[in-house]
């Protein structure tokens, strides 16, 4: 089945500086990307997502890339507000129904 | 749109009781899923429905877990007898169809004593 590889497990990072979070998958038939944010005691948010005919997506601070040789896909945090200190998730969906395999998850801390 | 509905929000028992987490979808959506998160193994996928029929129970620990939709707008999580390994929160989602974005509900901290 598919495995997902998230990194870092943990990111400190300056208000204002950008943050950068990877993940890797192993399913090459893997066809969808969400990103997850989860607040403590809350439940997992989507965030954004992308798909795989998408190299790169963007919604105001944050952005997407998508490598498919590679099979890896990252997340950009800009301009970091104290606000944006969460857990988040990236998963990958394999290409056969809807099932999401999680990566590890990655506590991010902006310090103001 | 009220999203998806679980309850109850906490539960604490003893073990060896019966626990039951129920999940309402938010109205529409063909899929359901069940996850359980823990600091050791993250989220993991339990088991999902379509169209009220469960697609993949690969991820259900053992024979204790046993999940049910009835109908389109409910479904039950039980966990018969339970352990104190089985504490964790326990989230439920729904999604419009596949390769859709799940929307999860605030889930039910569970605690077995």
């Amino acid at each position: 089945g598919e495995n997902v590889e998230q990194h870092p497990s943990t990111l400190s990072v300056q208000e204002g500086d950008s943050a950068v979070i990877k993940c890797t998958y192993s399913d090459s038939a893997s066809n969808y990307f969400p990103w997850y944010k989860q607040e403590l005691g809350k439940r997992p948010q989507l965030i954004i997502d992308i798909r795989s005919n998408v190299g790169e997506k963007k919604d105001q601070r944050i952005a997407v890339t998508l490598n498919k040789t590679a099979k890896h896909f990252s997340l950009h945090i800009t301009e970091t507000q104290p606000e944006d200190s969460a857990v988040y998730f990236c998963a990958a969906s394999e290409a056969a129904g809807n099932k999401l395999t999680f990566g590890g998850g990655t506590r991010v801390l902006v310090k103001p | 749109d009220a999203g998806v509905i679980q309850s109850p929000r906490h539960e604490v028992t003893e073990m060896g009781q019966e626990v039951t987490l129920r999940c309402k979808p938010i109205s529409g959506h063909d899929y359901l899923f069940w996850y359980r998160q823990t600091m050791m193994r993250g989220l993991e996928l339990l088991i999902y429905f379509n169209n009220n029929v469960p697609i993949d129970d690969s991820g259900m620990p053992e024979d204790r877990f046993s999940a049910k939709m009835p109908n389109a707008s409910f479904s039950t999580l039980k966990i018969q007898p339970s352990e104190p390994r089985d504490s964790a929160v326990y989230f439920c989602a729904s999604s419009w169809t596949g390769n859709q974005p799940q929307h999860f509900g605030d889930g039910t901290r569970l605690s077995i004593l």
